[in-house]
């Protein structure tokens, strides 16, 4: 196993445009959380999943914001919508269970012009 | 609400020197405390976990050590490196998923 993986690495979008990141997990971990990360800051949760159910959002996510888990697997974020301000860095997470380590993808490197 | 400070925010240090980086938090009741690696355009790297019930975790060179009680953690480098230079990043886990520091820029110069 490879570890937690995104993708893409990298999108650049208008202002405007819907976009949708991956995220794949290490593969026997039921938890996979999703945070985001902005210059000089540490990353913020936005959301998780046990299984394929989502168990907690924050209020960061907005209603332009969704994610799905849908067979306990992958996961996908889509972002309706863009405005400037959701550019960041969108990084996944997975774990093994509860309040245990968590492991981190490479991150989605959002810019919106 | 949970909320993690690091100090300090940027540090410079030559080779071979220990450095000691500080994470302290406002909520006691954590069920453990994660440092991390964060190399610039990267995603993180796990270096240590540290559960509620322990003191200290060691892995090579890097020794952490948890104060529940005073809300504090820190973590040690023992004989830096260049290749140390990166932003370290702490968290903590309590009754929500984890909350992070803004993180020390460590810059260790050969």
């Amino acid at each position: 196993d490879t570890g937690v993986s995104q993708d893409p690495r990298h999108k650049i979008t208008k202002r405007g445009q819907n976009v949708t990141f991956r995220c794949d997990p290490i593969s026997e971990h039921n938890r996979l959380y999703w945070y985001r990360q902005t210059l000089g800051q540490g990353p913020e949760f936005l959301t998780y999943f046990q299984n394929e159910a989502q168990l907690e959002k924050s209020r960061l996510l907005s209603n332009r914001f969704s994610a799905e888990r849908p067979k306990g697997s992958f996961s996908t974020l889509e972002i309706q919508r863009t405005e400037q301000g959701d550019s960041a860095m969108y990084l996944c997470a997975s774990s093994l269970g509860t309040r245990t380590e968590q492991y981190f993808g490479p991150g989605t490197r959002l810019t919106v012009t | 609400k949970q909320e993690v400070t690091q100090i300090p925010a940027a540090l410079s240090v030559p080779e071979g020197e220990n450095l000691v980086l500080n994470c302290s938090f406002t909520d006691s009741a954590i069920y453990n405390l994660q440092w991390f690696r964060q190399d610039p355009g990267k995603g993180l790297t796990s270096l240590l976990l540290i559960q509620s019930s322990q003191r200290e975790q060691t892995s090579g060179r890097l020794n952490a050590s948890l104060d529940k009680s005073s809300g504090r953690s820190t973590l040690y480098i023992a004989a830096s490196q260049p290749g140390d230079s990166a932003t370290y990043l702490c968290a903590v886990i309590g009754n929500t998923p984890l909350v992070f520091g803004k993180g020390t820029r460590l810059s260790v110069i050969a």
